[in-house]
């Protein structure tokens, strides 16, 4: 059984940087053609892709977010952390991260996801 | 970026009825070599994560039920609800993966009439 939860602050202030860890369980990120992903979305917006990782350590970034974006597994803890610096209030948005493998292409399945604000 | 829009934004139908989802793409998501469409669909509930209903298009994913339906190739798709039931009020994203960055339709509410 396949789970992911993500975890991290609820309220960062403009510039900080935010980090946001990704604990998984049912699989394992050393397997070939498995990926982790994060996705966020603003309130009441779409969903935005931001990065993915792969088993090999093939890193993709969103390319509006590249410059800000910075994605690492650990995978003996089953860990994937996203940070993102300077964070502006436009960045309020609930946190997904999402397991994919390369032979399905699309998230299969999601955590609950963590509700970040950005204010001062 | 591909971009993928949806239509409608909103969409209400009555219990028993047929709901219908469109998705366009900017260009074609259909890679020649292995003649698969890059497009999934996912379903979204108030306060929950989304939720992969179809893959590749028209593939459904284990579990979901088989009123639900996908189809389309190139730059069109859609998501059909043959019947729709209570616990089908949800906003419906679709979702391409044929190029880097994957991208989001913007949904679409769909509720009953």
């Amino acid at each position: 059984q396949i789970t992911l939860k993500e975890s991290g602050p609820t309220l960062v202030k403009p510039t900080q940087t935010l980090t946001l860890t990704c604990t998984f369980s049912g699989f394992s990120l050393s397997t070939s053609g498995v990926g982790v992903g994060w996705i966020r979305q603003p309130p009441g917006k779409a969903l935005e892709w931001l990065a993915l990782i792969f088993w090999a350590n093939d890193k993709h970034y969103s390319p509006a977010l590249k410059s800000r974006l910075t994605i690492n597994k650990d995978t003996s803890k089953n860990q994937v952390v996203l940070i993102m610096t300077n964070v502006d209030p436009v960045d309020t948005a609930t946190y997904y991260c999402a397991h994919r493998i390369v032979a399905l292409g699309a998230y299969d399945y999601w955590g609950q996801g963590t509700q970040v604000t950005v204010s001062s | 970026d591909i971009a993928m829009t949806q239509s409608p934004d909103s969409l209400a139908v009555s219990l028993g009825e047929r709901a219908t989802i469109n998705c366009k793409s900017s260009q074609t998501i259909l890679y020649n070599s292995d003649n698969k469409n890059y497009l999934a669909w996912y379903q979204q509930k108030p306060g929950q994560p989304p939720k992969l209903l179809i893959y590749w298009a028209s593939i459904r994913e284990s579990g979901v039920p088989d009123r639900f339906s996908g189809s389309g190739s190139g730059k069109d798709f859609t998501l059909t609800i043959s019947s729709l039931q209570a616990e089908d009020v949800a906003v419906y994203h679709c979702q391409q993966y044929y190029s880097s960055p994957p991208t989001f339709g913007q949904g679409t509410k769909l509720e009953i009439k």
